[in-house]
């Protein structure tokens, strides 16, 4: 497997703010990692893919300019959610593939008051 | 449209017994299906995984099923454990594309 930590576990926040979730591949160089999020009780919903030195490929109907997205090291992809509104408040998921398989980090709660 | 189904949204299963998960796909593309468990607050945590060459593939207690002509696969846990409680989801994925499509989950709660 791989395994992925994330920071940090849990953020409030108020309106109009920005919160930066970090994602780290802790022994796996990811040239790739994925960005996901989960409202409450439904699934986990592909986000963007995070290309390490690139740009990120977003998911239609993802706001690239409100989720923006760093990928400056193999080891490290951030997710910034700007201008945070409580229609964002999510749980947050990033996941590194180096194989077929996805594994996942212990995610992000997000809560925007 | 949802590509991946989990019909049930729960499931209880008494301690040592069997708990059968279930998932029906869609897409004829799909060629890689996985399991994954989920506890609340937690990120999803990888179970076991079947390529679309098999029918069958086993670990420990778990053991997925393929179904390809009916599009099904199928989680056994064998037997039950009351920490085997959590949301299950199934995903899948097609060919050199990477995206996981993920099902809604289904709770299994695993009563001593």
């Amino acid at each position: 497997g791989a395994v992925v930590s994330q920071h940090p576990s849990w953020v409030i926040c108020k309106s109009g703010t920005s919160v930066k979730i970090e994602c780290r591949s802790l022994d796996f160089q990811a040239t790739t990692m994925f960005w996901y999020r989960q409202f409450p009780k439904q699934s986990l919903m592909l986000m963007a893919t995070s290309n390490e030195g690139s740009k990120a490929t977003y998911e239609q109907g993802v706001e690239k300019d409100k989720f923006l997205i760093n990928h400056a090291s193999l080891t490290l992809s951030t997710l910034t959610v700007t201008s945070a509104h409580p229609e964002d408040s999510s749980f947050y998921i990033c996941s590194v593939r180096p194989t077929d398989t996805q594994y996942f980090g212990p995610g992000t709660r997000l809560t925007v008051l | 449209d949802q590509q991946v189904k989990q019909n049930s949204p729960s499931l209880s299963v008494q301690e040592g017994r069997i708990s059968i998960l279930n998932c029906d796909y869609t897409n004829s593309m799909f060629d890689y299906f996985l399991w994954y468990k989920k506890y609340p607050a937690e990120g999803p945590t990888f179970l076991i995984s079947i390529s679309s060459i098999k029918d069958k593939n086993e670990d420990g207690r778990f053991t997925v099923f393929l179904n390809k002509s009916a599009k099904h696969l199928s989680l056994h846990i064998v037997p039950s454990q009351p920490g085997d409680s959590a949301v299950y989801f199934c995903a899948a994925k097609g060919g050199s594309n990477y995206k996981l499509t993920f099902g809604k989950g289904t709770l299994l709660t695993v009563n001593p």
